[in-house]
């Protein structure tokens, strides 16, 4: 079962890091780590994945326990825009099944 | 640019009066998917097409069908609506269906049922 655990909200001063944490116990050798958002009222958008290494992207970072067992997404400086659900998922096989995310409120 | 579009964005039938929902891609993905996102919850996944070849997911209603008639466009039919059927109903591509491979969503068809 490629579960994910997430905290069900979170909250966050405007132009501070934001660090998203996401268990992943049951992750198997070969599941990759995505995150995805979704903004009120939008589809959900890509963020970040990973295998084993840390990622850096021009939205976030991801970083991955040694163990893969449970990954971090940091926003380095959160804005507004970026209130959202944010998922944790597992890719296993050929589909991504989405867990009950973390929403992440935005304080001015 | 290259997006996935979904139309209507808001789509009002009344129960038991079929419906169809349409994507359309200009990203040439091969893999094309729907979900269904009631209120609060996250997206749940309904089927995929990889090309032309379907995958239905084992907990998907009868009542919901799709049609996949060529690489850029994707239906969703749902034959009876009922008052449960009122959601998000979400398209997604991706390029392949790859562990590594990201998806890209349309914004979304809000489905409302009378």
């Amino acid at each position: 079962d490629a579960k994910t655990t997430q905290p069900n909200s979170m909250e966050s001063n405007e132009e501070e890091p934001v660090h998203l944490p996401c268990n992943h116990s049951t992750i198997s050798g070969t599941d990759y780590i995505h995150w995805y958002r979704q903004l009120p009222s939008q589809g959900p958008e890509y963020v970040i994945h990973g295998l084993t290494s840390n990622v850096n992207n021009r939205m976030a970072s991801l970083a991955i326990a040694e163990d893969r067992k449970s990954s971090t997404l940091i926003l380095h400086r959160a804005t507004l825009r970026d209130a959202a659900v944010y998922y944790c998922i597992l890719h296993r096989d050929d589909k991504i099944i989405f867990g009950k995310g973390t929403r992440l409120h935005i304080l001015p | 640019d290259a997006m996935v579009i979904q139309n209507p964005r808001y789509q009002v039938t009344q129960f038991g009066k079929p419906v169809t929902l349409s994507c359309s891609q200009t990203l040439n993905h091969n893999v094309m998917y729907w979900y269904q996102q009631k209120s609060s919850q996250a997206p749940k996944l309904l089927f995929h097409y990889y090309d032309k070849d379907f995958n239905n997911e084992a907990d998907t209603p009868d009542n919901f069908q799709s049609r996949r008639p060529n690489t850029s466009f994707c239906f969703l039919d749902i034959r009876s609506p009922g008052l449960g059927d009122a959601a998000m109903y979400l398209c997604a591509t991706s390029r392949t269906s790859g562990r590594a491979d990201t998806q890209y969503f349309g914004p979304g068809t809000r489905l409302t049922v009378l």
